[in-house]
């Protein structure tokens, strides 16, 4: 049962233009969310986090966002530039008595940016 | 400042044999992940450690894995009479250990190929 869904394998877009990432999650006992990016023959790269009594956090180029309501998380990268191109994996955690320990990952989506 | 670090970065081995991986984290992080991805999925938990104590243990971690981390420090998989099955890119993952809503740092992955 995969508790976290990225349902796009892939995505192309131009240089520039904004590059959206989605992701869905069934356990609504998620309360903290993580965007890693993935080169090839590398580990995965935090790129940026929320907590579920947020709805929205940025940093530079990248937000995420979250509806609890609708189990859904975003990410967004404005302008999109080469360098982004990568898998970018969505993650998951409950709070464990205070500890969000284990992360549950979707599989993944390639992001191509077109010069 | 050093990042994760695992070795070896690939290891290629015979069905049958044991192979062991090292992980050294991030010097003040005293807690310790490691992760199993395969192709096309992204990452799986399979074990955790705070400081030197085993927390919990996937059950993807079958009797013929085994992991350590004697000194709060480094840490080793051992999987032992390997199986094809057991091909993967094997991560580890480090976090500071002060609470909840923790990021987990990743290494560079150990690669590893059964045949």
């Amino acid at each position: 049962d995969q508790q976290v869904k990225q349902n796009s394998p892939s995505l192309s877009v131009q240089e520039g233009r904004i590059s959206i990432l989605n992701c869905d999650y069934t356990n609504s006992m998620f309360d903290y969310f993580l965007w890693y990016k993935k080169y090839p023959a590398e580990g995965p790269t935090f790129l940026i986090s929320i907590s579920s009594i947020k709805d929205k956090n940025e940093d530079g180029r990248f937000t995420v966002f979250l509806n609890k309501s609708a189990k859904h998380l975003s990410l967004h990268i404005v302008p999109s530039q080469p360098g982004d191109s990568a898998v970018y994996f969505c993650a998951a955690s409950v709070d464990s008595g205070g500890s969000n320990y284990k992360l549950t990952f979707g599989k993944g989506t390639l992001l191509t940016v077109n010069p | 400042d050093t990042g994760v670090s695992q070795d070896p970065r690939h290891k290629i081995t015979k069905r049958g044999q044991n192979v062991t991986f090292r992980c050294d984290p991030i010097s003040e992080h005293n807690r310790l992940y490691w992760y199993r991805q395969t192709l096309g999925q992204g990452p799986e938990f399979l074990t955790y450690f705070q400081n030197e104590a085993q927390l919990e243990k996937s059950r993807l971690l079958s009797d013929r894995f085994s992991a350590e981390r004697p000194k709060g420090s480094f840490s080793t998989l051992e999987i032992q009479r390997t199986e094809q099955g057991d091909s993967a890119m094997y991560l580890c993952a480090s976090s500071l250990g002060t609470g909840e809503e923790e990021t987990q740092y990743f290494g560079p992955g150990t690669r590893l190929l059964v045949l």
